[in-house]
């Protein structure tokens, strides 16, 4: 089945710099790879996704990059908030399977403000 | 809003008991999944089901038991619990429809403590 790595488990940042955060998977059949985010007490959301025809996908302050041939994929967030602070779970899914997503085991991220 | 609900928020048991946990959803989604989420481990899938009368087991099924009661209720249950399903417990549904089908859309959550 799919493993799917995900590093640092923490990051710890000042307000305004940038956060990356690396996941790398196993089976090259997977092709869509969405990125969930947790604040403290609540519950998971997408916040970015990107499919495997794409390389890279921005939405304002966080983008997502795609390299496929290495199985990697990253979430970057510039000009970091306070609101940003919580925890990033990135996951890969293989459409026109059963389209069950595989986790990382997530990265806390905290902006020092 | 359409939603997807859990119950109860926070649980309290001993070990041996019986625990359910109950997710409700008015999203209208017909796949449903059950997740457990441990510092340092990330979200792990217990069981899914893509309708009322399909059940699968998912990454770490043992100890767990699921109902799918109808296509807007699916429950998870603990047939004697021990200390180490403490955990903190996801419901998720998402539509196969939807843009590709592949969004998990989350419950809020139930935090079990196994005495």
């Amino acid at each position: 089945g799919e493993n799917v790595e995900q590093h640092p488990s923490t990051l710890s940042v000042q307000e305004g710099d940038s956060a990356v955060i690396k996941c790398t998977y196993s089976d090259s059949a997977s092709n869509y790879f969405p990125w969930y985010k947790q604040e403290l007490g609540k519950r998971p959301q997408l916040i970015i996704d990107i499919r495997s025809n794409v390389g890279e996908k921005k939405d304002q302050r966080i983008a997502v990059t795609l390299n496929k041939t290495a199985k990697h994929f990253s979430l970057h967030i510039t000009e970091t908030q306070p609101e940003d602070s919580a925890v990033y779970f990135c996951a890969a899914t293989m459409s026109g399977g059963s389209y069950i997503p595989t986790f990382g085991r997530g990265t806390s991220l905290i902006v020092h403000p | 809003d359409a939603d997807v609900t859990q119950t109860p928020r926070n649980r309290i048991t001993k070990t041996g008991k019986r625990i359910m946990l109950e997710c409700s959803q008015t999203k209208g989604h017909d796949r449903m999944y059950w997740y457990r989420q441990d510092p340092g481990l990330g979200l792990r899938l217990i069981y899914y089901s893509f309708d009322v009368k399909d059940i699968n087991k998912g990454e770490i099924s043992d100890g767990y038991s699921v109902s799918r009661q109808a296509q807007a209720k699916f429950s998870l249950s603990l047939e004697s619990a021990i200390p180490n399903q403490t955990a903190l417990y996801f419901c998720a549904t998402s539509d196969p429809s939807l843009g590709g089908g592949h969004e998990q859309f989350f419950g809020p959550g139930t935090r079990l403590t196994v005495l």
